[in-house]
This record gives structure tokens, sequence and C-alpha cells, in this order.
């Protein structure tokens, strides 16, 4: 079966502290694809980045990072120097057969001033 | 830059009743799902849609729930008999090909009373 874990429910930092946030997933595929969206207070949903099972080069974009390491399946991101802006749910996604998403449960990060 | 739209926004209807969600996906995308996200909780697929017909669906995806592309723009999830438990938010998204992000509408809250 397919399953996404990210173990960290609320993740509270100060400004400009650095985040990372784990992501553990499961699958029998051999290709698969992942991904990372932000929900903002606002309700939608943000893609962030989406990374297949064959490319295991971290990405960085900005403040954002990805770390893909499949010998351990995490797909783990790191927000550096935090801004308030940041404050969102994030989601860890794997997709899989029609590339359906299974998400993972999300973290709440929530960025103190 | 084009956008997954849905109408409308906040839908409150009598448990019983049947309720039809609206989507418009991105003009040249041709795969299509639902997801929904009870309150609080992680964002779980519903159904995808290709070529005119259900290529996979899950198992909350009962006689209930049925999906619609009456015109080759509108994407629709009908709801024959709405229960309690359907009260979520519903969002849309689409993909243009097998390894492409999904980008998601803006969501739809129904409220079943």
């Amino acid at each position: 079966a397919q399953k996404v874990t990210q173990a960290q429910t609320e993740i509270s930092v100060v400004e400009k502290e650095d985040v990372t946030l784990d992501c553990v997933y499961e699958t029998r595929d051999t290709t698969y694809y992942l991904f990372w969206y932000k929900q903002p207070p606002s309700g939608e949903l943000v893609f962030l980045i989406r990374r297949n099972s064959f490319d295991e080069q971290n990405e960085i974009s900005g403040r954002y990072s990805w770390n893909f390491q499949k010998s351990t399946s995490s797909f783990n991101f790191t927000i550096t120097a935090s801004q308030v802006v940041d404050s969102a749910v994030y989601f860890c996604a794997l997709g899989y057969g029609n590339n359906r998403l299974a998400f993972g449960k999300g973290n709440q990060v929530v960025v103190i001033p | 830059e084009p956008e997954v739209t849905q109408t409308p926004s906040h839908q409150v209807t009598q448990m019983g009743q049947e309720v039809i969600l609206r989507c418009v996906p991105i003009s040249n995308h041709l795969y299509f799902y639902w997801y929904r996200q009870i309150l609080g909780q992680k964002v779980e697929f519903l159904v995808s849609f290709y070529n005119n017909e259900i290529s996979e669906k899950s198992e909350i995806f009962d006689d209930q729930f049925s999906v619609e592309r009456p015109d080759g723009s509108n994407f629709t999830l009908k709801i024959r008999s709405t229960k309690l438990e359907d009260s979520a938010m519903y969002f849309c998204a689409s993909r243009y090909e097998v390894d492409n992000e999904q980008f998601f509408g803006p969501g739809t809250r129904l409220t079943v009373l």
C-alpha cells in the first residue's frame, strides 16, 4: 500500500530560524512521484515541488530546499530563514498509478515574529 | 497564468439533498481529479478521470458519488444524497501529462446540516 508519513504535527519556530519537515513514504512501485504542497490559512493547495523516483538530485529554490533519499524513503523539506508568510500547513504527497496522490497528514508550521 | 476554478466556494445543504460541485480545469489538461479534505485532516483522493471515463477511484467514492465532464470544459462531482460526514473541502485538480504536477482549484467547502 502507498503511504506517506509526516510525523511532526505542529512545529513552531521564531522568525529567521530554519525549519525542516520530514516526510517518509512507502511504496512498492519502482516509478513514482513525490510532491510538496503548501496550504495557507486561506485553504488553497499551492504546488511547491515534484520529484520523480529516478531523480535523487536535491533542489534549492530560494529559501526552500528538498532532500530526496531513496535509500531511506525520505523526501524532506527545509525552509531557511523562515518568515511569517511561511506559516501554513505543508503536505508531502506520493503520486502513483494514474498519478493519484496519497497525502501525508501535514505539518502545521507556525512562524512567530 | 491559467488556473483551475471551482464553484461555488461554499455550499450549505440539508442531509439527503443532492449537490453538484463544479470545476473548470485548465483548458489543455487531460487528466482530472477530485479530492476531499475533512476539516483538520489530510487530503484524500476520490477519483481520477481521463478520456471521458473514470480511470481510478478510492473506497470513499461509493455509489453516492458520480463525476461527469458534460461539455468539454466543466468537470462536476455529484453527491446524490448527502450525509453529515460528507462535510469537507472538495478540491478539483487537473494535469496535462503523466508526470506533470496536478494543479489544484481553490476548493468548495461543503457543509451538510
